[in-house]
């Protein structure tokens, strides 16, 4: 089993709501990320979480907020969103740097939650 | 800082060849990855390097300069499903820890 699975797949949401994004593997991959991509950009950063610790937070606004709850779950509880946040919300997980040699360790992503905030 | 640069956009006609360049700068050096990407759809692995020289995956080749900062990604054959965005990947950071920061990305268009 090679996937990385995202719910929900589309997200409307207000200004004042609160939502959660969630991701699972089942991989053994310790290592996971949040990427957001806005219409014809790369994906960018937000989050890197190693052995279910916070490694990783690239100054991401505070009403984005994540957590992982064990080794398989990566979530990403979201409030107070602006119209601005609206893009595609990608989780990636791979096996963590202390878990590889130099054999192909690429990192696997999930399909995506397309997120509007109105 | 950390730049990672490719050609924004890229036509080639199909059974073409065509080279997608990336360079890069970074804090950091754990190996350069190619991913593929759909309209609407999660990036796809397509290849990686570390070392240099060049890999070769039926029709996908890539290769990387670590002393340049460069890589390309090579398409043979050109089908039409290969239009899509190509994204170049460094993986930087350290042994605890990594991040995977992509390009700029190049939006390749093949006509028949």
């Amino acid at each position: 089993d090679t996937e990385v699975t995202q719910t929900p797949k589309h997200l409307v949401m207000g200004m004042t709501n609160k939502k959660s994004l969630k991701c699972e593997q089942h991989m053994g991959h310790r290592a996971m990320y949040w990427y957001k991509q806005k219409a014809k950009k790369p994906p960018e950063l937000m989050f890197v979480y190693s052995y279910e610790k916070l490694s990783i937070n690239e100054s991401v606004p505070s009403r984005f907020s994540p957590e992982c709850p064990n080794s398989s779950l990566l979530n990403l509880h979201l409030h107070a969103l602006q119209p601005e946040d609206s893009a595609l919300y990608l989780c990636a997980s791979s096996p963590h740097p202390r878990d590889r040699g130099l054999m192909n360790t690429e990192a696997f992503f999930g399909q995506g939650t397309r997120l509007t905030v109105v | 800082g950390q730049n990672i640069d490719q050609p924004t956009e890229m036509t080639a006609t199909e059974g073409a060849i065509v080279q997608i360049n990336c360079t890069y700068q970074t804090s950091g050096f754990n190996g350069l990855f190619w991913y593929q990407q759909h309209a609407g759809e999660a990036p796809t692995f397509l290849s990686y390097n570390v070392l240099d020289g060049l890999e070769e995956k039926g029709r996908f080749s890539s290769f990387l300069s670590r002393s340049k900062g460069y890589s390309y990604l090579l398409l043979k054959e050109l089908q039409m499903k290969d239009s899509a965005s190509y994204l170049c990947a460094v993986r930087g950071g350290s042994y605890n820890t990594d991040k995977l920061i992509f390009g700029t990305g190049t939006r390749l268009q093949v006509f028949p």
